[in-house]
């Protein structure tokens, strides 16, 4: 089992809709949880962290499911700029951080 | 904002030639990292480094690569013999440790490494 998995994609979806990924990961000690955005070809950039009550920043939301190591990201409302790779990333104490492969979406007008 | 920098943005390389990439973190971040992102597949963590030494390492970071922080301000990637499949994105990032476990990482925009 890949440490962390997320949704294959590629997710197209028209302007204003509502769109949600999934990410599960192994390893029960991982301790941190993130997500990152990625525009082709450029640096990771964080989107935001995952607490274990949820949380919400604007049109994003973020929500940790520990006991089923499963963790969320709804975009509400899609703009053409959310067009991009969405990273999930775990860390498991230390500083390691382990990404899955990305999730692409597509916002289309 | 302050941001962490890296040179050069493109190095092009022969196969068994030695290569530095230049990361320059963030003024008052302790810890530093490299990843790499090979054309097309995901983002791989490859070193920490904090306080002068390495923290922590993947099995990827073999004895061909090494870490340094010559300076006050510069953290540097050595590849001694690349390989083809050296060919890469490599970033650099760098924290704060708040202790938390949660300190964001920012990352650079990246070295691409293309070996012939």
């Amino acid at each position: 089992r890949k440490e962390v998995e997320q949704d294959p994609g590629p997710f197209n979806v028209p302007e204003g809709a509502t769109v949600a990924f999934n990410c599960t990961y192994s390893n029960s000690a991982s301790q941190s949880f993130f997500w990152y955005r990625q525009d082709c070809r450029k640096e990771p950039k964080l989107l935001m962290s995952v607490y274990s009550s949820g949380n919400e920043d604007g049109r994003f939301t973020a929500q940790l499911n520990r006991a089923s190591q499963y963790i969320s990201l709804l975009i509400r409302d899609s703009k053409l700029s959310d067009s991009a790779t969405y990273l999930c990333a775990v860390r498991t104490g230390g500083f390691k951080t382990i990404f899955g492969a990305g999730t692409r979406l597509f916002v289309k007008a | 904002e302050p941001e962490v920098t890296q040179t050069p943005s493109h190095q092009v390389t022969q196969m068994g030639q030695e290569v530095i990439l230049r990361c320059v973190p963030i003024s008052n971040h302790l810890y530093f990292y490299w990843y790499r992102q090979i054309l097309g597949q995901k983002v791989e963590f490859l070193v920490s480094f904090y306080n002068n030494e390495i923290s922590e390492k993947s099995e990827i970071f073999d004895d061909q690569f090494s870490v340094e922080r010559p300076d006050g301000s510069n953290f540097t990637l050595k590849i001694r013999s690349t390989k083809l499949e050296d060919s890469a994105m490599y970033f650099c990032a760098s924290s704060y440790d708040l202790g938390t476990g949660r300190e964001t990482q920012y990352f650079g925009p990246g070295t691409r490494l293309l070996v012939l």
